[in-house]
Order: structure tokens, then sequence, then C-alpha cells
């Protein structure tokens, strides 16, 4: 199974802060990643598919990048309602493989 | 508005079963993929199985292949997932989820509130 590595696994951050989350792919995945923001007590949400596709409804403080193995989630300026924490998953090949989880948290 | 509701979780003996649904509405069902992903207490999310819009294929994670058995009646809008031979390590929140199709590859955009199954004498 590809295996997906997070970095880091938390931060700590102030609003309006530029936050930049790192994803790592055991082997290349062409672009087929998402990234998911999760709140506690709550389902994930889909933010960003393929790699760099803002999902409906999203904030364009959002975006991602990346192709291959290494992917990059960055918020251009932390907002309140950001602090969650973030997955990414590798939707290439079965098993489909998501990342242990980037908590972001108030500084 | 796309809506997933899942029912039939709850508490289990250790090698028992659970049949999990999920009542999908506000989109044409039938057109699309669909999964399971779950998430133990306070741990990450785990993909578990997925369909194909038709219900003809499946596709499990290795740690439920065998026990686990993923289905889909498009008359009725419902996904299911079989669980058996059930360990304490399948305890967790399912979320039942709408498959994203772009550019040959799936994601998942809409999810349930989840589903809490414990396995536990």
């Amino acid at each position: 199974a590809i295996q997906m590595t997070q970095s880091p696994s938390s931060l700590s951050a102030s609003v309006g802060d530029r936050v930049t989350i790192t994803c790592r792919a055991s082997q290349a995945i062409r672009n087929d990643l998402g990234w998911y923001q999760q709140k506690p007590g709550k389902a994930p949400k889909l933010l960003i598919y393929a790699a760099s596709t803002l999902q409906s409804g999203v904030p364009s403080r959002f975006s991602g990048s990346g192709s291959g193995t290494d992917f990059t989630l960055t918020i251009s300026s932390l907002q309140p309602e950001d602090f969650a924490t973030y997955y990414c998953q590798q939707n290439y090949v079965y098993p489909r493989t998501f990342g242990h989880g980037t908590k972001v948290d108030i500084k | 508005e796309v809506q997933l509701v899942e029912s039939g979780g709850g508490l289990v003996q250790p090698g028992g079963s659970l049949r999990l649904s999920c009542a999908a509405s506000g989109f044409t069902f039938s057109n699309y993929a669909m999964s399971w992903v779950r998430q133990a207490p306070g741990k990450g999310l785990e993909w578990v199985s997925a369909t194909g819009a038709s219900g003809t294929s499946a596709y499990y994670a290795d740690s439920v292949k065998g026990r686990f058995t993923i289905s889909r009646d498009n008359s009725k809008n419902t996904l299911f997932l079989q669980m058996n031979s059930l360990g304490a390590e399948d305890t967790a929140f399912y979320y039942c989820t709408k498959d994203l199709y772009s550019s040959g590859a799936y994601y998942f955009d809409y999810w349930g509130q989840g589903a809490l199954v414990t396995v536990s004498s």
C-alpha cells in the first residue's frame, strides 16, 4: 500500500498567519491527491481534489500544489474557523490511503 | 441538498456481526460510486471499502477483506456494509461517503454524520 506521510503532525499558528502542510507519497501518484479538513466531532470535509482543484464552496485562501510524490496545502491567511485537523489522501490506487493528519491549533 | 444518513451502529461482541446502512438523498444515487471510511475514536481516517455506481465492483482495505462486504440497492438509494467477525480493532465511527470522480480518481465529496460501532464484551 502507498504510505502518505504528512508533516508536521501538529502546528500552532495565529490568525492571519500563512500555514503550509506537506504530504509525501511513498511512490508517485500523479496528482491523484485530496485534502480534507476535520473539526472535532464532525465529519471530514473535502477541500481540494486532484492536488490543486478547489472544491466548490471552499474559501480561496486554501490552495494545493504538487505532483508525483510531494504535495502542499497552503492556507494563505489563517482564520478562526480554520483551526482543525487536515488530512491528505491518495486516490491513485487501491487501497486508498490517508496521511496521519496535521492538527492546526491556536498559538 | 445531498444527505447521507448512516444507521445500524451499536455495541457488538467480539466475533459478532453488524450491518450498516446509509440512506442517500439529494442526488442521483445510481450515478455515483460510494465508499465507507472509518475513524477509531481519537485516531485518523482509514478508507474501508468502495463500490462502483452499479454495485458490480467492490474494493476493500486489507484490514477488512474477507470479513466485510459492501453492497448497494439503487432502487432504494441505500448503501450497505455487512461486517462479520468483528474485533476490537473495528471499533470506530463509520462514515458513508459519496465519491466525486475527477481525471481518473475518486474523492469523498460528501460525508454522512457517522455511525459508531463498538466491539466489546
